[in-house]
């Protein structure tokens, strides 16, 4: 257990359709990253969050934003869904920059 | 621009036998750090070693080392004395300086160990 949680485990939606992640880091870590896993394009960076300021932007759509509150936990929110944003939506958070990312166990997005 | 590869799709091995896990990566920062993360089947990303690029020694935890051959710009993985639990997929992954501390990673390896 890598102390990440992530809610919901899976999420059936349709096209068109918002849906919020959300994600808790391990106790103490400020800095939350939140990655997109599919088949064709691997495991890809989407954003980071660090004390509630956004850090660092990967390749994240126009139609995803996320935010992370005063308590730390993180929220992904993915709108305007297509078939093509079906895939595995990792958290990961870290307390340094030589320390490893400890990844969530995952929210399977699944979008019909 | 920065880049993980790992050209091996899939590797077979047999119990109780070495592997290794072939990883380049290509980056113009002089302080970096190279990390390796197992995925088994259930999903969930386990990290297993880390290697910063100012280090003289080669990193070790339990039976994971990871060969870091800084002039040719890779970082393998090896794995001795293979479990049949070792079956998974395992990623690569770096951070640079200039990128803050967010992981870029390679496509993946899967490794698929028999009895």
């Amino acid at each position: 257990d890598s102390g990440v949680t992530q809610t919901p485990k899976h999420l059936i939606t349709a096209t068109g359709q918002r849906v919020t992640l959300r994600c808790s880091p391990r106790s103490g870590d400020l800095s939350v990253y939140w990655y997109q896993q599919s088949l064709d394009q691997g495991l890809q960076f989407l954003i980071q969050y660090y004390n509630g300021e956004e850090r660092a932007k990967g390749n994240i759509l126009e139609r995803f934003s996320a935010q992370q509150f005063p308590d730390l936990h993180s929220e992904l929110n993915l709108s305007s869904l297509e078939l093509g944003d079906s895939a595995l939506y990792f958290c990961a958070s870290s307390k340094g920059w030589a320390e490893g990312l400890f990844f969530g166990p995952g929210t399977r997005l699944t979008v019909l | 621009a920065q880049k993980i590869t790992q050209t091996q799709p899939g590797m077979f091995v047999q119990e109780k036998e070495a592997v290794t896990l072939d990883c380049t990566y290509d980056t113009s920062d002089q302080s970096y750090g190279l990390f390796w993360y197992k995925q088994p089947s259930s999903g969930e990303m386990i990290f297993l070693i880390y290697q910063g690029s100012y280090d003289e020694q080669n990193a070790t935890e339990g039976r994971y080392s990871l060969n870091f051959q800084k002039a040719r710009k890779s970082a393998n993985l090896v794995i001795s004395a293979s479990q049949l639990g070792d079956s998974a997929m395992y990623f690569c992954a770096m951070r640079w300086d200039q990128a803050g501390t967010a992981l870029i990673f390679g496509k993946g390896t899967t490794l698929s160990v028999s009895s």
